[in-house]
């Protein structure tokens, strides 16, 4: 079955240092989106793609955090500064709009796990 | 605005028990309401979904009735088993031109054999 690949699994970095997380959805999926997820919470939208556009990046933070999917498959999402406030998981999903129903489901990758010291 | 509330965790069951974990949303129009798992250190898995109003969704003995009436999502299962044991977020999907997740808080469930 396919699924949504994530790396790196876990990474550990430093404040102010520059981190960098990879997502390759599944195969076919238009919709792409990253969350973030804080210990004991549920995921947040960060930013969704269609393709290769943005659709929504309103929760981003822009000052530091950037997201690209250039060729509308695989993405980047961008942290630059790194601060102790953005440890958390970071997950990506992917979705297929079932053309008969209009029904989406997301698929999320197995995440990863940003530790800033 | 659109959101989701569930029971607090942990909940704490026998092997074989009966679980219940209450999920109620607020939103405008007629979301799509799901369930996904999360297991130690691993990303969400779609659990089971309903699309409209008094679809029950069903997977691995779960199950989930969407009740308009009381804006409600409650995960049931019959019997539970410590392989069960994991954190399950209730979500609502509100469509529209995003299609976003809003998400619960999560709730711990933990069996004990």
């Amino acid at each position: 079955e396919a699924e949504v690949a994530q790396s790196p699994r876990y990474k550990i970095t430093e404040k102010s240092q520059a981190v960098a997380f990879w997502c390759d959805p599944i195969s076919g999926h238009a919709t792409l989106y990253w969350y973030r997820q804080i210990l004991g919470q549920g995921p947040e939208l960060l930013v969704q793609f269609q393709d290769e556009s943005v659709v929504d990046d309103s929760q981003l933070p822009k000052d530091r955090f950037s997201a690209e999917r250039l060729k509308g498959v695989d993405s980047t999402l961008k942290i630059q500064p790194a601060e102790l406030g953005d440890s958390a998981m970071y997950l990506c999903a992917s979705s297929l709009v079932h053309v008969g129903t209009g029904e989406e489901t997301q698929y999320f990758g197995p995440g990863t796990r940003l530790l800033v010291l | 605005g659109n959101s989701v509330t569930q029971m607090e965790g942990p909940v704490t069951l026998s092997e074989e028990a009966f679980l219940t974990i209450n999920c109620t949303y607020t939103a405008t129009g007629y979301p799509s309401l799901f369930w996904y798992v999360q297991y130690p250190g691993e990303g969400l898995q779609l659990l089971l979904k309903a699309t409209k109003a008094d679809d029950k969704g069903s997977n691995k003995g779960f199950e989930a009735t969407y009740r308009k009436e009381t804006t409600s999502f409650h995960l049931e299962k019959g019997s539970v088993q410590v392989s069960d044991s994991a954190v399950y977020f209730c979500a609502l999907d509100y469509g529209g031109a995003t299609n976003k997740l809003i998400f619960g808080t999560g709730t711990l469930l933990a069996v004990q054999p």
